[in-house]
């Protein structure tokens, strides 16, 4: 079975411009997280999406944006980019919403803002 | 402020040493306590889901605690190989926003 997957790989982008990060889940989970992860912290919960609506919120600004399509796969949006938005955003899915179900993490998108 | 810290930041041991490391978590409105593993450029992978004070869970030679009531859970590797050597993550979920916060993680090298 096909794990989590994310795409693109790596991505340059310039302050100002606006990016999107795609997520598939594996096959049967309908939960997707975002978090975004700096060199040296844990990674830092952006969204969670369950059943294509939005079930939890991370301290990030309205820049950040995410939806869920009907087949489960995700979205995350970045507008207006900071140089600060420059991280390793990794994307989760699990099989329900409550947080004692297992995640499976993907490879991450690397997002370097010049 | 829910804080999840990890220590020790950074471990070195040799192959066939034992070892352990702490995850401390607030103890009021406990969900559930995760441990992952994260080797280097690869996904973290979940090792253990935690959700009952005295819970103790092991896979092959990696074992976790948990308590609870204090607010902390133990992860332990016997006879550490090469191959353990990671970044081992713990993730406590905030309540009523399934808000997962990690701490920072303990970097382990296992040298052979």
């Amino acid at each position: 079975d096909a794990g989590v997957t994310q795409s693109p790989t790596h991505l340059i982008k310039t302050r100002g411009q606006q990016v999107t990060l795609r997520c598939s889940p594996i096959s049967g989970h309908k939960s997707v997280s975002w978090y975004q992860q700096v060199l040296g912290q844990g990674p830092q919960f952006i969204f969670q999406y369950y059943e294509k609506e939005e079930r939890g919120r991370g301290n990030f600004p309205d820049r950040f944006s995410a939806r869920q399509f009907p087949n489960y796969s995700s979205e995350l949006n970045v507008n207006a980019l900071l140089l600060g938005d420059s991280a390793l955003y990794l994307c989760a899915s699990s099989q329900g919403q409550g947080t004692s179900y297992e995640q499976y993490f993907g490879p991450g998108t690397r997002l370097t803002v010049t | 402020i829910l804080n999840v810290e990890q220590s020790p930041q950074s471990l070195h041991v040799q192959e066939g040493d034992s070892t352990n490391f702490t995850c401390s978590f607030p103890s009021s409105n406990f969900y559930a306590l995760h441990w992952y593993r994260w080797e280097t450029a690869k996904s973290p992978e979940a090792l253990f889901v935690m959700t009952l004070n005295g819970d103790e869970k092991k896979k092959g030679r990696i074992s976790a605690t948990l308590n609870t009531k204090e607010g902390y859970s133990y992860l332990y590797i016997k006879g550490s190989q090469p191959e353990d050597s990671a970044t081992y993550l713990c993730a406590f979920p905030a309540p009523g926003n399934n808000d997962m916060r990690f701490g920072a993680g303990t970097r382990l090298t296992v040298k052979p």
